[in-house]
């Protein structure tokens, strides 16, 4: 069966620095690749995906994520943090062929402090 | 704002009561799911219909129903309520059934007493 692992519960960043978010997956076949960002009592919100290409994919937002298929890992990065980023983040991997189920990790709240 | 909308936006109610939820997608959008978000099981699938179609299925429990009706709306269906059903209920629309972006609607807060 598919799975996402989001190995940290929370990361804490200082504005302006560099943040990474990490995620794992385990798949049979080619990854398909989510990450979504949760504002408080908001809906999902889709920030970028990898089906197949260039490793490094660009989203919204300034994010980015690094597919990287030998250590199974799909990691979400911003060059530079704001204050407004902070959000709960969700890592995700579609389940099957000819759907679009997801599968979510159990996200990783991200604290960006001035 | 996604597009997707969600109604109502909160609902409270009684064990062994029935409700209904409801999603109207993105224009265009043929696909429709419903997740359950909880903090003890998180971010949950529960049912996929892509034009009318049932196309996936999660841990979607027997007391729990879905259908799409032709102008593409969606209705989540709870019966025989319990406790444990309390979590936010999202719907998400997307314009096919591969890996396509999903849009998330605003979602509904099921609290049962």
């Amino acid at each position: 069966a598919q799975s996402v692992a989001q190995p940290e519960d929370q990361v804490n960043v200082a504005e302006g620095n560099p943040l990474t978010v990490k995620c794992t997956y385990s798949v049979s076949g080619n990854p398909y690749l989510f990450w979504y960002v949760q504002y408080p009592n908001r809906g999902l919100q889709f920030l970028l995906k990898y089906i197949t290409g260039d490793n490094l994919v660009k989203g919204s937002y300034g994010f980015e994520a690094e597919f990287n298929k030998s250590q199974t890992s799909f990691h979400l990065k911003k060059p530079s943090a704001l204050v407004s980023d902070s959000a709960l983040y969700f890592c995700a991997v579609r389940d099957g062929r000819n759907t679009g189920k997801l599968i979510f990790g159990q996200g990783t709240t991200l604290q960006v402090k001035p | 704002d996604s597009g997707v909308t969600q109604t109502p936006k909160h609902l409270i109610t009684a064990t062994g009561q029935r409700v209904t939820l409801r999603c109207s997608p993105r224009s265009g959008d043929l696909s429709v799911y419903w997740y359950q978000q909880s903090l003890d099981q998180g971010l949950q699938f529960l049912i996929q219909y892509y034009n009318g179609e049932e196309r996936a299925k999660g841990n979607i429990l027997e007391r729990f129903s879905a259908q799409q009706f032709p102008d593409l709306h969606s209705e989540l269906n709870l019966s025989s309520l319990e406790l444990g059903d309390s979590a936010l209920y999202f719907c998400a629309s997307s314009v096919g059934m591969g890996a396509y972006e999903q849009y998330f609607g605003p979602g509904t807060r099921l609290t049962v007493t």
